[in-house]
């Protein structure tokens, strides 16, 4: 089965700039996560949707933001590009997102390289 | 304070050794725990989990989680060079929908 997809893998923007990332999760799985990763702040959580809503949301900025499609794709959207947006983002999906012996595993994606110049 | 806190390393020790990685947390809340390996420029892979109290052993790996001490481990035994990375705990709770990350201890296995 293949895993989590993400593209582009590396991305280049300026300050100012916006920025939109795509995630596929694995086969089955309805619910997609987002997360950022810096060396000083390690592993943050963005927000996460299942069904096309989003359920829950961390502690960032509204210049971040995200949807789901019908087909669970995923994307995430920087607005606004800060320096401090430099980042590896890290997409996670797992399978149905809750009921009788659900696992709050996650399933990480290889990431999205993003420097902002 | 940190939701998880966890020695963030470097941590060396020659091939064979038997390898302990810990995290404590302060949210009593948390059942489900996790370790992540992450290589270099790569993304988490899960290694292990566990829901609750309790050991679980996978081949070389053995997670441990006592929830009464806030305390789980990672055991690795008879390491391997192959087992350097970074190792990432992580945990959550039946609703929360995400998991909390320490902030990962670097590993390196020497030959």
């Amino acid at each position: 089965k293949a895993g989590v997809t993400q593209t582009p893998r590396y991305l280049i923007k300026t300050r100012g700039q916006q920025v939109t990332l795509s995630c596929s999760p694995i086969s089955g799985h309805r619910s997609v996560s987002w997360y950022q990763q810096t060396p000083g702040q390690g592993l943050q959580f963005l927000f996460e949707y299942f069904s096309e809503t989003q359920r829950n949301k961390g502690n960032f900025p509204g210049r971040f933001s995200g949807r789901q499609f019908s087909n669970s794709r995923s994307e995430m959207n920087v607005s606004t590009l800060e320096l401090g947006d430099s980042a590896l983002y890290l997409c996670a999906s797992q399978t149905t997102g809750g009921g009788a012996g659900y696992q709050e595993t996650q399933y990480f994606g290889p990431g999205t390289r993003l420097l902002v110049l | 304070q940190k939701e998880v806190e966890q020695d963030p390393g470097p941590l060396s020790v020659p091939e064979g050794a038997i390898v302990s990685l810990n995290c404590t947390y302060s949210n009593s809340a948390f059942q489900y725990f996790m370790w992540y390996r992450q290589y270099s420029r790569k993304g988490p892979e899960l290694l292990m989990y566990t829901y609750s109290s309790g050991n679980k052993e996978d081949g070389r790996f053995t997670a441990q989680v006592d929830k009464s001490s806030k305390y789980i481990s990672l055991f690795i035994r008879d390491s391997q060079p192959s087992d350097s990375a970074t190792y990432l705990c992580a945990m959550s709770y039946t609703g929360r929908r995400a998991l909390t990350f320490g902030s990962g201890t670097r590993l390196q296995v020497q030959p």
